[in-house]
């Protein structure tokens, strides 16, 4: 069952240059979507969130562009820290009872000095 | 700022053994959710919990597994008679209220079921 999906495993940029991680999605139903953090032995760290009806949401350097008729999200983050090395994922939320969250697989983001 | 947390951080088993993952989420919290990763797996939902009860569950969660919240603070996970592929990463994680959508996660805990 792939409702969220990151087909980028890994992704490299230069320092001070712009990353982009993508995530696709099926279920139109889906009321927000949210970017997680994950470094190795640690659990995910929120890092930003947009409504489904909104077509953009903008914290400091990272900024979430949603695009509804494609079922298409992306993470911006301007200028990339080799801080920001990481592993991102992309998760949905069901509005439902649980409002569970639904993850992507994951980017792997390595930011070079 | 308040953070949930989780014990222990590394917990390994027998195969039928039982396990109990302990997480204490952020005290104003309502929404508790386990989660699990399987190595080089997604992150993928178990069961969630809201007032006292069950409001849904996954497939995986079998009735090997349960969940508690024995004292207001603590929420536990449950694993009756663990299998090996019950190895996995498993993270608590809490949220504060219906209308926001932030999920909060915890460190997670490394079962081995061996």
């Amino acid at each position: 069952d792939q409702q969220v999906k990151q087909n980028s495993p890994s992704l490299s940029v230069q320092e001070g240059r712009i990353s982009i991680l993508n995530c696709d999605y099926t279920n139109s139903m889906f009321d927000y979507f949210l970017w997680y953090k994950k470094y190795p032995a640690e659990g995910p760290t929120f890092l930003i969130s947009i409504s489904s009806i909104k077509d953009k949401n903008e914290d400091g350097r990272f900024t979430v562009f949603l695009n509804k008729s494609a079922k298409h999200l992306s993470l911006h983050i301007v200028p990339s820290q080799p801080g920001d090395s990481a592993v991102y994922f992309c998760a949905a939320r069901v509005p439902d009872s649980s409002y569970k969250l639904i993850f992507g697989s994951g980017t792997r983001l390595l930011v070079r000095p | 700022e308040p953070e949930v947390t989780q014990t222990p951080s590394h917990q390994v088993t027998q195969m039928g053994q039982e396990v109990i993952l302990r997480c204490v989420p952020i005290s104003n919290h309502l929404y508790f959710y386990w989660y699990r990763q399987i190595l080089g797996q997604k992150v993928e939902f178990l069961v969630s919990f809201y007032n006292n009860e069950i409001s849904e569950k996954s497939e995986i969660f079998d009735d090997q597994f349960s969940v508690e919240r024995p004292d207001g603070s603590n929420f536990t996970l449950k694993i009756r008679s663990t299998k090996l592929e019950d190895s996995a990463m498993y993270f608590c994680a809490s949220k504060v209220g219906s209308l926001k959508e932030t999920q909060y996660f915890g460190p997670g805990t490394r079962l081995l079921v061996l």
